[in-house]
Formats: C-alpha cells, sequence, structure tokens
C-alpha cells in the first residue's frame, strides 16, 4: 500500500559496509515492524516497535538495529552486512488485528 | 519457539479446481490471521478468525478455525488465475507483537 513506503526498493553492498534501510507510514498505527523473507520461507520479525519510546527484538535480531525516530519512521540498520543478509525486508504498520505491509527493499550483500 | 506449519508448500491446480491449505499449531491460538502474497508483492491481509470453531467467507475463499483453536485452513472454491500468489496463516503473540508466519502454501494455477 501508499500508506506505507520503504526506501531504498533495491540495495547492492558490500560485506563489511553499513547500510541503513527507512521506513514511513501515514496510516497513524503506532505500532512498527521490521521483517525479512528468505525464498521459500515465511516472513520472520526482526524488530518491532509499539510507540516512539519502545523497541522489541523479534526471532532474528542478531547483527540488526533499529531506531524510531517518530510515529511514523522506523528504519532499520545493518552495522556490518554480510553475505547471509542477503533478502527481501519488509516493514509493516498495523494493529493487534492487522498488519500493513510496504512494498519491500531487495537487500544483495556481495 | 512456538511455530505454526503450513501444508501443502506448493499446489499446481488446473483452473477451476478447488484449493485448501492447512494451517497447524503444537499449541493453542489466540487467533489466526491469513495473508496473501502475489509474486513479487507484499503480503496482504486478508482475514482474522478468533472463535473456536469460527467459519468466515470471502466470495469464493472459505476461512476455517478449529474447534480446539490449534489449527486453521483456508479454502478456495474454483480457482481462478488471479488466486495465484502465497498463502500465509500468522500467529499474533500475546500482545501481537510477535507475530509468527507460517512458511506458507504457492498456489499456482493452470489456465
Amino acid at each position: 500500500d501508499a500508506d506505507v513506503t520503504q526506501t531504498p526498493r533495491n540495495r547492492i553492498t558490500k560485506t563489511g559496509k553499513r547500510i541503513m534501510l527507512e521506513c514511513s507510514q501515514t496510516k497513524g498505527h503506532d505500532r512498527m515492524y521490521w521483517y525479512r523473507q528468505d525464498p521459500g520461507l515465511g516472513l520472520r520479525l526482526i524488530y518491532y516497535s509499539f510507540d516512539v519510546k519502545d523497541i522489541n527484538k523479534g526471532e532474528i535480531s542478531d547483527g540488526y538495529s533499529v531506531s524510531r525516530q517518530a510515529q511514523a519512521k522506523f528504519s532499520l540498520s545493518l552495522e556490518s552486512a554480510i553475505p547471509n543478509q542477503t533478502a527481501l525486508y519488509f516493514c509493516a504498520t498495523g494493529t493487534y488485528n492487522e498488519q500493513f505491509f510496504g512494498p519491500g527493499t531487495r537487500l544483495t550483500v556481495l | 519457539g512456538q511455530q505454526v506449519m503450513q501444508i501443502p508448500q506448493y499446489q499446481h491446480v488446473q483452473e477451476g479446481e478447488d484449493f485448501t491449505t492447512y494451517c497447524n499449531s503444537s499449541t493453542t491460538l489466540s487467533n489466526i490471521q491469513w495473508y496473501k502474497q502475489r509474486p513479487g508483492g507484499h503480503p496482504v491481509f486478508l482475514i482474522q478468525l478468533v472463535k473456536s470453531g469460527e467459519v468466515k467467507k470471502q466470495k469464493r475463499l472459505t476461512f476455517q478455525f478449529g474447534e480446539a483453536k490449534k489449527n486453521s485452513s483456508l479454502h478456495i472454491t474454483a480457482t481462478q488465475t488471479t488466486d495465484v500468489g502465497t498463502y500465509f496463516c500468522v500467529r499474533s503473540g500475546t500482545n501481537a507483537g510477535k507475530s509468527t508466519f507460517g512458511d506458507g502454501t504457492t498456489l499456482t494455477v493452470k489456465p
């Protein structure tokens, strides 16, 4: 949905580089999420946030960090990218009952 | 961790045939959500089931939640090419923070 935007949409980087993926939402929800998707697999939760002062680790947080700059913005950082972090990354926002996903960022780490 | 298992992983059908995907959990679910992801797209919410034995319909799609709230199914009647995609069941954590996706069932429909 255009209500959730992610930048960049595609990124190729090298091992050891720092990468930031950004997410913005206009739906007005407090909850925001970062997921990664690998081929043939479901989405795995990296981090989630229930409001600006709240950050929680998800299932696979190692190697990642996040920043909730505002209600509408939630960024994901890879401090030192490695090849097995090559994946499709989705940001989402929503309520207890429903999540709205961004279009995804395809990240390749060489 | 608390997982949801989905079967089958892949399903190929002829247009007009029916399709069912199943979602199973070893623990009781507070609710189950279903999402559809078109090829090259992002997951899109379809429905949430909350009550034991609940059945909900959306046109040709029928969603069921088991009596014990440990399993769920999505049935599509008379598939169309627009049904192509991957269907995920998702369990919410106690506070919906730790949503857990199943690995999905990828449906292909042959015209």
